[in-house]
């Protein structure tokens, strides 16, 4: 799986956009940008996920460069309840890979009031 | 809540000690993991199981011993631990194995090891 690169720490004030980056530019054609957070003292929390289109959910945005090697995850009005650790992981998601989750320090998010 | 619980949520024992984790999930999947998390250290990905077949082992040493009875049920026993085994064990599941699907974790049971 291709290795991801993200900024160790970010601050975001309450209501305000946050833009989280991740910089994956070894991927191949055959892997998945997901996006896991996890808040203090409990377990990660899927997020969103994505290949090569944008998407979006209830949660977040997801946005991916057209040459797929970087991508932004977007919250778009952050609360004090999305201060947490965001991991951006690159992995195979089919075929006759099954692909493994593998966590790296992620980004430490702290939303301001 | 995710649908996954794990019992007990903090645990402290001896390293001549035994005692086991229990991870349980209400909702229906058939793949289970086991993660570790130590203080500064991302996530380990230590066993996974797959229709109650263990499917993954990450070199994880022998004082840990895995148990999956049934899809809903995966327990992680453990005896003779060392001080560095201290750490937040988390259970997972999601509908099969794979990164395609999506893992829901439980709270994690917090091991420190005297």
């Amino acid at each position: 799986d291709a290795k991801t690169t993200q900024p160790t720490s970010m601050d975001c004030a309450e209501g305000r956009a946050a833009n989280l980056p991740c910089n994956h530019s070894t991927i191949s054609g055959n892997e998945y940008v997901y996006w896991y957070r996890q808040i203090h003292s409990q377990g990660p929390q899927y997020i969103i996920h994505g290949l090569k289109n944008n998407e979006t959910n209830e949660m977040a945005s997801l946005i991916i460069t057209e040459d797929r090697k970087s991508s932004t995850l977007i919250l778009p009005h952050a609360t004090l309840r999305d201060t947490a650790v965001y991991y951006c992981i690159v992995s195979v998601a089919g075929g006759t890979s099954y692909g493994k989750l593998t966590f790296g320090q992620g980004t430490i998010l702290t939303v301001h009031p | 809540e995710t649908g996954v619980t794990q019992t007990p949520r903090h645990l402290v024992m001896g390293m001549t000690n035994k005692k086991s984790l229990k991870c349980e999930q209400h909702l229906g999947h058939n793949a289970m993991y086991w993660y570790k998390q130590s203080a500064k250290k991302p996530l380990e990905l230590m066993f996974v199981y797959n229709f109650k077949e263990q499917t993954e082992n990450n070199s994880v040493p022998s004082r840990f011993s895995p148990e999956c009875p049934n899809s809903s049920h995966l327990f992680l026993h453990l005896h003779t631990l060392q001080p560095e085994d201290s750490a937040l064990y988390l259970c997972a599941s999601s509908q099969d194995y794979g990164s395609r699907y999506e893992q829901y974790f439980g709270p994690g049971t917090r091991l420190t090891v005297t």
